[in-house]
């Protein structure tokens, strides 16, 4: 079973609207979670970073939310535009030594139609 | 964008060829990473290294090695490569200091190999 499960697969919505993307994860304890985009053909590019004891970061029309008691994370983008099409991969760090050891969902795909 | 490269950006070859891909930075950054990334998985390690000809194993190496001789360069090799192994290969990078930096990974471009 993954360690860090996303829901919905895939979402399609219209441009303008809201949207809510889901995480569930069971790494414990981790250091960081944290909300990477991608799009098409491109690497993953980091969006927004929390710590266990935070419970909600903004990056402009992008904001995530944190619930370690129920270990389930959310990604929630406002008035989406078309550039929002893309795959949003939730990646929960654990500190191992020196270094951080991520562990990545599968992501979700969005797609903005005008 | 963070500086890094990776090469070649496409490739096709067939089953039992050796293939090496090539990951340079920039940034003089500690930690590199491979990944291959498939549908219905998501990313995967392969393997990363921690410093110079520092090295290790991650969830999905069979089959793989790598190498890192100088600090910004991590090369990683199919010796004898397998239809399985048609993926999109993602190398990235990162300070991961403990105490310190968030574990920011910077990904590259990917590549992508076919083996027939």
């Amino acid at each position: 079973k993954n360690q860090v499960e996303q829901s919905p697969q895939s979402l399609i919505i219209l441009e303008g609207k809201n949207c809510t993307l889901q995480c569930n994860y069971t790494v414990s304890p981790f250091s960081n979670l944290r909300w990477y985009k991608q799009d098409t053909g491109r690497g993953p590019v980091s969006l927004t970073i929390m710590t266990f004891s935070e419970n909600t970061k903004s990056n402009g029309r992008y904001t995530a939310t944190l619930d370690a008691d129920t270990k389930q994370s959310s990604l929630h983008i406002t008035a989406s535009q078309l550039s929002d099409s893309a795959s949003y991969i939730c990646v929960v760090s654990l500190p191992l030594g020196g270094s951080y050891i991520p562990t990545f969902g599968r992501g979700t795909s969005l797609i903005v139609h005008p | 964008d963070a500086g890094i490269t990776q090469s070649p950006r496409h490739k096709v070859t067939e089953t039992g060829t050796p293939v090496t891909l090539r990951c340079h930075q920039t940034e003089n950054h500690r930690y590199m990473y491979w990944y291959r990334q498939d549908p219905g998985h998501g990313l995967r390690l392969i393997h990363y290294s921690y410093g110079v000809k520092d090295t290790d194993k991650g969830e999905v190496s069979d089959g793989y090695s790598v190498s890192r001789s100088k600090t910004e360069d991590f090369l990683l090799t199919l010796e004898s490569a397998t239809s399985s192994q048609t993926s999109v290969y993602f190398c990235a990078i990162s300070e991961s200091k403990a105490g310190g930096n968030t574990g920011e990974l910077f990904f590259g471009e990917g590549s992508r190999l076919t083996v027939l």
